[in-house]
């Protein structure tokens, strides 16, 4: 069966430092996704994505955070100066074509980012 | 966002039905009710979807009312793998944002 990997599977920073993290959406899916989980809560919306372009996005999603499909396999999200609230479980998701909530959303086991 | 209410907790046994009830006053009208598996450490998993009235898989139902401001899973028969957080995920008729509830943990017991 295929699946949404994730790569890495940890992540350490500093506070301020860059990350980028990775994702490669199941081959024949058009929508992408990304969600978060800090230890003990609930998984939180980020950013959907289609068509090369952000098609919606939460209030967390704010100007240090950026994605980017560079390839025809991979999906990134790019944290630009990472705080240490960004501590999480980032999760990536994709879906088959149409983007609505009707769609199964597959995902892809995590990177848990810890910021120092 | 969709203002979603789930139980924090739910506790069973091997073998019985297990009912989970997401009340969400706010849902979108064309939009429909998902509800996802998480295992410790993993990502969500599908379970089962439905826009209005029951819809039935392998491993679930889903009862959604004709108001559709609620709906409840249904695992029958649980076992212990089945312990797990189940979270119901729609979108909001206020902002048409995606949301997930904020999860029930189920712990199956034998």
């Amino acid at each position: 069966e295929p699946e949404v990997t994730q790569t890495p599977s940890h992540q350490v920073t500093q506070m301020g430092q860059e990350v980028i993290l990775r994702c490669v959406p199941i081959s024949n899916h058009l929508y992408f996704y990304w969600y978060r989980q800090i230890l003990g809560q609930k998984v939180e919306f980020l950013v959907s994505f289609y068509n090369n372009e952000i098609s919606e996005k939460s209030e967390i999603f704010d100007d240090q955070f950026s994605v980017e499909r560079p390839d025809g396999s991979n999906f990134t999200l790019k944290i630009r100066s990472t705080k240490l609230e960004d501590s999480a479980m980032y999760f990536c998701a994709s879906s088959g074509g149409q983007g609505r909530t009707q769609e199964t959303q597959y995902f892809g086991p995590g990177t848990r980012l810890l910021v120092l | 966002l969709a203002k979603t209410t789930q139980p924090i907790s739910m506790d069973s046994y091997e073998g019985q039905e297990v009912n989970i009830t997401c009340s969400h006053n706010n849902i979108a009208t064309n939009d429909y009710i998902t509800w996802y598996q998480q295992f410790p450490s993993q990502g969500p998993r599908f379970i089962i979807q439905g826009y209005k009235t029951k819809v039935t898989n392998e491993v679930a139902s889903l009862f959604i009312p004709a108001d559709r401001k609620s709906s409840t899973l249904s695992l029958p028969r649980v076992s212990l793998s089945d312990t797990a957080v189940y979270y119901c995920l729609l979108r909001s008729s206020n902002d048409y944002k995606l949301s997930f509830g904020a999860g029930t943990t189920v712990t199956v017991r034998a």
